[in-house]
């Protein structure tokens, strides 16, 4: 168990629809991460938050947001669903900013999203 | 960051160390070198990272040249459960973070 959570474990939804991942990171990690993996892609960096602030970003769509809330805890907006956005969702979270070099991310179970 | 090459595919007996080769021809002075696992559909789990020095951890030891141009990850007696893919990642600093997964090498344990 890395200490990740991550919410729902599957998620059924239909094409142009709406949906909420949610993430709870390591007790005491500030960092939190948004990975998406498909078949075809493999791991895909989206993006990072750091207490609360947006750190880097990666390859993430306009119909995609996500923010970390006071808590720590963040949300990954997934809009306009099309079937290509099927995939796992993984989120990690770290202790660190984001921009050392000796850096460990830990990583939740994942969120299966399927569009259908 | 560097890029990695490693093999697609890999078997082990159970019971044998598992030696997963890596090059990154390309690393820079204060880039580490990590490795990650990802067991069937299940999140990335970290193992080992180093610098220059071998490491080793309960997991795994990690042997890094002394050009720094490769790498070995071993796992000293490989059970069952390690079957997964090993992703070797070199990764710096800076202000635009991000952890770039590669395809990565498919060990695969054989009782």
């Amino acid at each position: 168990d890395s200490g990740v959570t991550q919410t729902p474990k599957h998620l059924i939804t239909a094409t142009g629809q709406r949906v909420t991942l949610r993430c709870s990171p390591r007790s005491g990690d500030l960092s939190v991460y948004w990975y998406q993996q498909s078949l075809d892609q493999g791991l895909q960096f989206l993006i990072q938050y750091y207490n609360g602030e947006e750190r880097a970003k990666g390859n993430i769509l306009e119909r995609f947001s996500a923010q970390q809330f006071p808590d720590l805890h963040s949300e990954l907006n997934l809009s306009s669903l099309e079937l290509g956005d099927s995939a796992l969702y993984f989120c990690a979270s770290s202790a660190m900013t984001g921009a050392q070099t000796n850096e460990k991310l830990f990583f939740g179970s994942g969120t299966q999203l399927s569009v259908l | 960051d560097a890029k990695t090459t490693q093999p697609t595919s890999m078997d082990c007996a159970e019971g044998r160390a598992a030696n997963l080769p890596c090059n990154h021809s390309t690393i820079s002075g204060n880039e580490y070198v990590y490795w990650y696992r990802q067991i069937h559909s299940q999140g990335p789990q970290y193992i080992i990272h180093g610098l220059k020095n071998n490491e080793t951890n309960e997991m795994a030891s990690l042997i890094i040249t002394e050009d720094r141009k490769s790498s070995t990850l071993i796992l000293p007696h490989a059970t069952l459960r390690d079957t997964a893919v090993y992703y070797c990642i070199v990764r710096g600093g800076g202000s635009n973070y991000k952890l770039t997964f590669g395809k990565g090498t498919l060990l695969t344990v054989n009782p």
